[in-house]
């Protein structure tokens, strides 16, 4: 059984361009969310999927969005990167809900 | 406006003795608690539970209490290791049958030997 698996783990882009990150879902999850961990903060929800939908969205703006595969796999794309995107941001997949180890977006 | 509060960003403690983590909550429609521990470089695991229609739950060295009247829960680690320092999350769910918790700032607890 494996667990959920991020990618990059760590990358480095500049303000406004465009970042995708991925995530593969632990085996048997149907569900997939995500997070964005800042500096001394605890993970706040940005949306979920389920089914290749998204079915719950926390406040982030239309710029942050998402796919969910066929194999339950992920992707967060942001577009026009700002400053305040720097952060790790975390994959869980669920039930239960179980994380990756995040992919820490550094912006410039 | 943080529902979820950890108000001590850190705590240390001695090898042996207990640690005690605070979190306050200010939704009264939250019916599930959760602690989430993190090792650095690694994503949050989950560590224990508790319903609100429970006020104690224990697995092994680690006891959580809530206090629904207080809006209040605790983390008991008895007795404390070094391998328990890492950031410790609370975090909440419920809010009308949504399961997507919401996380606290977390505490980061280090045991000295």
């Amino acid at each position: 059984e494996t667990g959920v698996t991020q990618s990059p783990t760590h990358l480095i882009k500049t303000r406004g361009q465009q970042v995708t990150l991925r995530c593969s879902s632990q085996s048997g999850h149907n569900t997939v969310s995500w997070y964005q961990q800042a500096l001394g903060q605890g993970p706040q929800f940005i949306f979920q999927y389920y089914r290749e939908e998204e079915n719950g969205r926390g406040n982030f703006p239309p710029r942050f969005s998402g796919l969910q595969f066929p194999n339950y796999s992920s992707e967060l794309n942001v577009n026009a990167l700002e400053l305040d995107d720097s952060a790790l941001y975390l994959c869980a997949s669920s039930p239960p809900l179980t994380f990756g180890a995040g992919s820490r977006l550094t912006v410039l | 406006d943080q529902q979820v509060k950890q108000n001590s960003p850190s705590l240390s403690v001695q090898e042996g003795r207990i640690s005690i983590l605070n979190c306050d909550y200010t939704n009264s429609m939250f019916d599930y608690f959760l602690w989430y521990k993190k090792y650095p470089a690694e994503g949050p695991t989950f560590l224990i539970s508790i319903s609100s229609i429970k006020d104690k739950n224990e697995d092994g060295r680690f006891t959580v209490f809530l206090n629904k009247s207080a809006k209040h829960l605790s983390l008991h680690i008895v007795p404390s290791q070094p391998g328990d320092s890492a950031v410790y999350f609370c975090a909440a769910s419920g809010n009308g049958g949504s399961y997507i918790p919401t996380f606290g700032r977390g505490t980061s607890l280090i045991v000295h030997p």
